[in-house]
């Protein structure tokens, strides 16, 4: 089954830990996309990726950092520095070319106390 | 800047159709689309539009573009207590085509 898996579905810090969010996909596509999502919000672009070793913050990306090593993998880390980070976060992948559907993982949800 | 805007709230009776309205802004993307998302899940795709086209049907599903005044709709006929969920209007930006930009959701109830 072709998809997108991100791991855990629930995560649980203390303040001031630095937290890693893995997402994976074997679509074989080489965008890959992380959102935050917060009730009434909509989703927010942190960082997305359109080649291997190569990303670009979005609209939100201070206090996040990402990696893009392998074509599969997109993990994002949540630091100490990102003053809220307790919220929904979404990954996506596209194959890059029209019409450029995303195709969403089903989401890990950070609490941060 | 590039905004999509939906209304928060759609309550319908069940066996009725249900209308989600959204605007946008952006006159240079080349498709829109329509996500589902149900409680503590991800997004999923229900259909998306090419923007030099009026109007596309799939099953349950229509969507009207309105170039001109930047307006998208998606109807949802005989609608079904499992079609609660909320619903995202998105847009390709016109300046990065991959990159989508999404409204804030119309959470969708059907009553029984």
């Amino acid at each position: 089954d072709g998809g997108i898996t991100q791991s855990p579905k629930y995560l649980f810090r203390k303040e001031g830990q630095n937290v890693t969010l893995s997402c994976e996909q074997n679509l074989n596509h080489d965008a890959m996309y992380w959102y935050r999502q917060d009730p009434g919000q909509g989703l927010r672009l942190i960082y997305y990726s359109q080649i291997v070793n190569d990303f670009q913050k979005g609209d939100i990306a201070e206090g996040y950092s990402v990696s893009r090593e392998k074509k599969e993998s997109f993990p994002l880390t949540v630091t100490s520095a990102q003053k809220n980070p307790t919220a929904f976060y979404l990954c996506a992948s596209t194959v890059g070319t029209g019409p450029y559907e995303q195709y969403f993982g089903p989401g890990t949800r950070l609490t941060v106390t | 800047g590039e905004d999509v805007e939906q209304s928060l709230f759609l309550s319908v009776r069940e066996g009725d159709s249900s209308v989600i309205n959204c605007t946008y802004t952006d006159s240079s993307s080349t498709y829109l689309y329509w996500y589902k998302q149900e409680p503590g899940a991800g997004l999923q795709l229900l259909t998306y539009i090419f923007s030099n086209m009026d109007m596309k049907q799939d099953q349950r599903l229509t969507v009207l573009l309105n170039k001109k005044d930047k307006h998208l709709s998606l109807r949802i006929a005989d609608t079904q207590t499992g079609d609660s969920a909320i619903y995202f209007c998105a847009e390709s930006s016109g300046g990065s085509q991959g990159n989508l930009i999404f409204g804030k959701g119309t959470k969708l109830s059907v009553k029984p």
